[in-house]
C-alpha cells in the first residue's frame, strides 16, 4: 500500500487559490493518485485522480510530478462551500481503498 | 432515485435490539461497501461485496452481519450493539473492487446513536 502523507489543517480565504500536496514516496508504478472530498455528515466524494504531469476537471486541478513521489491538488478561487476534508489515496494495485486522517480545509470569509 | 441510496439516515437503538440498514444502488455497479466513520476519525472498511460475493471482511464483530441479495441491495444487519458502535455507516458502491481503476460512489449515510 502506497502510504500516502498530507497536513492535517489548512486555511485559506475566500477566492484564493488551495493547493493541498501530499506526499507518496513508495508509490508504484501502476498507482493513480485519487482525490475525495468530504463534507461533515456526508459520504466522500470523487475529485479527481491522475497518474502523471497535469489533469484538469471542472472542479480542480491535479499536479504530478515526474518522479510521481507527491502530487499536488489546486483548488482555484475557493468559496465557503470548498470548507471539507480532502483525502489523497494511491491504492496499490487491486487494493480497497484506505482513507486516511485527510486534510481539513477552512474558509475564512 | 439515482446514485447510492441508504435508509434510514438517523437510527437510535438500545443495546438489545436488532435493526437493519439498507443500501440501494442505481449505478449498475457490482461492487459495494460497508464503511464506518466514527467521530474524529478515518472511515474504516468493513465489509466489501462482488458480485453478492463478500471479498473482504476487516475483523468486524459478528454482531454486525451484512447482507448482499443481489447487486443493487446490500444491507447491515446490527444486534445487540454497543455504545462504541455508535457512528456514521457509510455504504458505496464501484463498478469493480480495483481501488486505484474504480471510482466509489458513496451515499449519505446512516447516523447511528447506540443507547
Amino acid at each position: 500500500l502506497a502510504k500516502t502523507t498530507q497536513p492535517i489543517s489548512m486555511d485559506s480565504y475566500e477566492g484564493q487559490e488551495v493547493n493541498i500536496t501530499c506526499s507518496h514516496n513508495n508509490i508504484a508504478t501502476n498507482d493513480y493518485i485519487t482525490w475525495y472530498q468530504q463534507f461533515p455528515s456526508q459520504g466522500p466524494r470523487f475529485i479527481i485522480q491522475g497518474y502523471k504531469t497535469k489533469v484538469t476537471n471542472e472542479v480542480a486541478s491535479l499536479f504530478i510530478p515526474a518522479d510521481r513521489k507527491s502530487s499536488t491538488l489546486s483548488l482555484p478561487r475557493v468559496s465557503l462551500s470548498d470548507t471539507a476534508v480532502y483525502y489523497c489515496l494511491a491504492p496499490f494495485g487491486n487494493e480497497k481503498l484506505t482513507f486516511g486522517t485527510g486534510t481539513r480545509l477552512t474558509i475564512i470569509p | 432515485e439515482t446514485g447510492v441510496t441508504q435508509t434510514p439516515r438517523h437510527l437510535v437503538m438500545g443495546m438489545t435490539n436488532k435493526k437493519s440498514l439498507k443500501c440501494e444502488q442505481h449505478l449498475g455497479h457490482n461492487a459495494m461497501y460497508w464503511y464506518k466513520q466514527s467521530a474524529k476519525k478515518p472511515l474504516e472498511l468493513m465489509f466489501v461485496y462482488s458480485l453478492e460475493e463478500r471479498v473482504e471482511n476487516n475483523s468486524v464483530p459478528s454482531r454486525f452481519s451484512p447482507e448482499c441479495p443481489n447487486s443493487s441491495h446490500l444491507f447491515l444487519h446490527l444486534h445487540t450493539l454497543q455504545p462504541e458502535d455508535s457512528a456514521l455507516y457509510l455504504c458505496a458502491s464501484s463498478q469493480g473492487t480495483s481501488g486505484g481503476t474504480y471510482e466509489q460512489y458513496f451515499g449519505p449515510g446512516t447516523r447511528l446513536t447506540v443507547t
